[in-house]
């Protein structure tokens, strides 16, 4: 039988389109916030961060935007490539901790050449 | 070496069995970390060291669960009387900073399995 907790959202893209990931935080207290890259059979890689004293973060080819109103954080890929596929995390440092993380759920994100 | 190493890479154990996983930090790095994966869901938090001093082992799901960093490099985390719900990847962090600010490095994993 199936499994909770199996199912990741998807995202499904074609090579070259934008790409925007959402992800809900839980902590209103948190102040620091991630986004990483977890290919199969790697361990997460850092994308971006940002803080809440700010609402956007570009990278190269990455934005972050942060709505705290709302407690919500978003990751938006350039120009996809298939190189992007993984499956992408949230994460916030718990309630304002100094070294503790707490993740979301992920994200699989597909780039279809 | 210049990444997280992690070993083994897999491990297979009979349940009631005990298991120790290694990691090897970044050289240098003040501050590790310990994280559990289940399968399809985000890390979560085991345990914190800063240098050789457990700073934070709240995430430690079991007092079957142990880790330690004895010289404030390597550490081991050991699991006593392994069970089918210890089942997920364990993932080892490392930070050159005292904290977590920054996006810390991950390796890429000890992938548990309990039958």
């Amino acid at each position: 039988g199936e499994s909770v907790g199996l199912h990741l959202p998807t995202l499904s893209v074609q090579e070259g389109d934008n790409s925007i990931i959402n992800c809900a935080y839980s902590n209103s207290a948190s102040d620091y916030f991630i986004w990483y890259k977890q290919e199969s059979g790697k361990g997460p890689q850092f994308i971006i961060d940002i803080r809440s004293n700010m609402d956007k973060r570009q990278g190269q080819r990455v934005t972050v935007l942060l709505n705290k109103t709302v407690k919500h954080l978003s990751l938006q890929i350039a120009a996809t490539q298939p190189g992007d596929s993984a499956v992408y995390f949230c994460a916030e440092n718990s309630g304002g901790s100094n070294y503790k993380l707490t993740f979301g759920k992920g994200t699989l994100l597909t780039v279809n050449p | 070496g210049a990444g997280v190493s992690q070993s083994p890479r897999y491990k297979v154990a009979k349940r009631g069995q005990d298991v120790a996983l290694r990691c090897d930090p970044i050289s240098g790095h003040v501050s590790l970390f310990w994280y559990q994966q289940a399968l399809g869901q985000g890390p979560e938090f085991l345990t914190y060291f800063q240098n050789e001093a457990q700073l934070d082992k709240s995430g430690l799901p079991s007092d079957r669960f142990f880790a330690e960093r004895p010289e404030g490099s390597v550490s081991t985390l050991k699991i006593q009387r392994t069970q089918q719900e210890d089942s997920a990847v364990y993932l080892c962090a490392s930070s050159g900073r005292q904290g977590a600010n920054y996006g810390y490095t991950f390796g890429s994993g000890t992938r548990l399995t309990v039958v």
